[in-house]
């Protein structure tokens, strides 16, 4: 099992250019999240998905976009990059059905933005 | 609501010394307690979790943390410091009901010289 994997590594954008970051599971987990890693502020969740078919605001949602294409997928999308959103974006996984929230992470994006 | 305070952004310690990573809750229902580690340019792997029952949990690595209600606390700790260990380590707290998600500390990066 690759676990959770992200594209792309690396992206260096100018500001008002947009992308999106995907992220995909082969856990067949239920829940799936996106992070913002930023230095001394640790993580803080952007958007989650609680289910497939729900998406919902997470702590730092300004300028980002999300969509749950289908159980395996998750997508963030920057429609109009700004240079506060450099960071190291990271997408996690859990499955609900266990008692206990436990995430698993991708290897993350590194995002600047010029 | 949660919230963790990880006490000092950096630890210095010499290969084979003690460490001991502080991490204190807020949370206004028994929380569900987490320990994650990240390695350069890695994404976060947990290391161990507290739901219930036994206060004291042992991780992988050679980690342990003890669960304190009183002192709304749980410190990471191992008895004797590898090279292997140096990385950031975050605290994290969820609910316990529920679809809950994860509130993470600031993270402290852990230095070990030999």
């Amino acid at each position: 099992n690759a676990g959770v994997t992200q594209t792309p590594k690396f992206q260096v954008l100018k500001t008002g250019q947009s992308m999106t970051l995907q992220c995909a599971q082969d856990m067949n987990h239920n829940s799936m999240y996106w992070y913002r890693q930023d230095p001394g502020m640790g993580l803080r969740l952007i958007y989650y998905s609680a289910s497939e078919g729900t998406t919902d605001k997470g702590e730092v949602p300004n300028g980002y976009n999300v969509s749950r294409l289908n159980k395996r997928e998750f997508s963030l999308r920057l429609e109009s990059a700004a240079p506060s959103q450099t960071s190291v974006y990271f997408c996690a996984s859990s499955d609900l059905t266990g008692a206990v929230d436990e995430q698993f992470f991708g290897p993350g994006t590194r995002l600047t933005v010029l | 609501a949660q919230s963790v305070t990880q006490l000092g952004s950096h630890v210095s310690v010499s290969e084979g010394a003690l460490v001991l990573l502080r991490c204190n809750y807020s949370s206004s229902v028994p929380p569900y307690l987490f320990w994650y580690v990240q390695y350069p340019n890695q994404g976060l792997q947990l290391l161990l979790k507290y739901t219930t029952g036994a206060t004291l949990v042992k991780g992988i690595n050679g980690f342990e943390a003890e669960f304190k209600k009183s002192e709304t606390s749980f410190h990471l700790t191992k008895p004797s410091a590898h090279m292997s260990d140096a990385a950031e380590y975050f605290c994290a707290v969820s609910g316990n009901t529920g679809f809950q998600k994860l509130v993470f500390g600031t993270g402290t990066r852990l230095l070990v010289s030999p």
